[in-house]
């Protein structure tokens, strides 16, 4: 069964700095792959995806995601954090044959001032 | 487009009672998810559709839950009865088929604010 494992529960960076949120995937054939980030008291908000193509996808907010065949990750990257990036953010696969996702556990990000 | 809505954004009920969860998809989307939120088991998808068929049920936690689609522009989400543990936060999805919208919008869904659930 296809699975994306998020090994952070949290991730704290400095506001400025660079932020990493890490995903790694299990899928059989090729992955279709996602980041969705929720805000508190909100859905969630799909930032970019993986399907094919270049292995650097650029998404919104300034959000960008590496894809490593070799190593099965999906790091979701920004080179400048903002407090306002402070959010749940989730992984997730596009399930074999189905239209359904699996998300991961999600990593909380704070983003301190 | 308004968006996936959902309503109501908060229901307290009491455990034995009936809930009535309503959502409104994106229009000429073709997929609805039902998904439930809580802080030990995370994200889980209930149930989804497509084309207001019900395709995998799976998810759906026990008999007291159910799912309905009687058209393209409407879903519920029905727990009879109701327990604590049914507190959660439930989310509403949908998404075009993939192979319409072009492949920028491949996949991708759209989920709607939620309904807080308190069961008491």
């Amino acid at each position: 069964a296809q699975s994306v494992a998020q090994p952070e529960d949290q991730v704290n960076v400095a506001e400025g700095n660079p932020l990493t949120v890490k995903c790694t995937y299990s899928v059989s054939g090729n992955p279709y792959l996602f980041w969705y980030v929720q805000y508190p008291n909100r859905g969630l908000q799909f930032l970019l995806k993986y399907i094919t193509g270049d292995n650097l996808v650029k998404g919104s907010y300034g959000f960008e995601a590496e894809f490593n065949k070799s190593q099965t990750s999906f790091h979701l990257k920004k080179p400048s954090a903002l407090v306002s990036d402070s959010a749940l953010y989730f992984c997730a696969v596009r399930d074999v044959g189905f239209q359904k996702l699996v998300f991961g556990t999600g990593t909380r990000l704070l983003v301190s001032p | 487009d308004a968006g996936v809505i959902q309503s109501p954004r908060h229901e307290v009920t009491e455990m034995g009672q009936e809930v009535t969860l309503r959502c409104k998809p994106i229009s000429g989307h073709d997929y609805l998810f039902w998904y439930r939120q809580t802080m030990m088991r995370g994200l889980e998808l209930l149930i989804y559709f497509n084309n207001n068929v019900p395709i995998d049920d799976s998810g759906m936690p026990e008999d007291r839950f159910s799912a309905k689609m009687p058209n393209a522009s409407f879903s519920t989400l029905k727990i009879q009865p109701s327990e604590p543990r049914d507190s959660a936060v439930y989310f509403c999805a949908s998404s075009l088929a993939p192979q319409r919208g072009g492949r920028g919008y491949k996949n991708i869904q759209y989920f709607g604010a939620g309904t807080r659930l308190s069961v008491l």
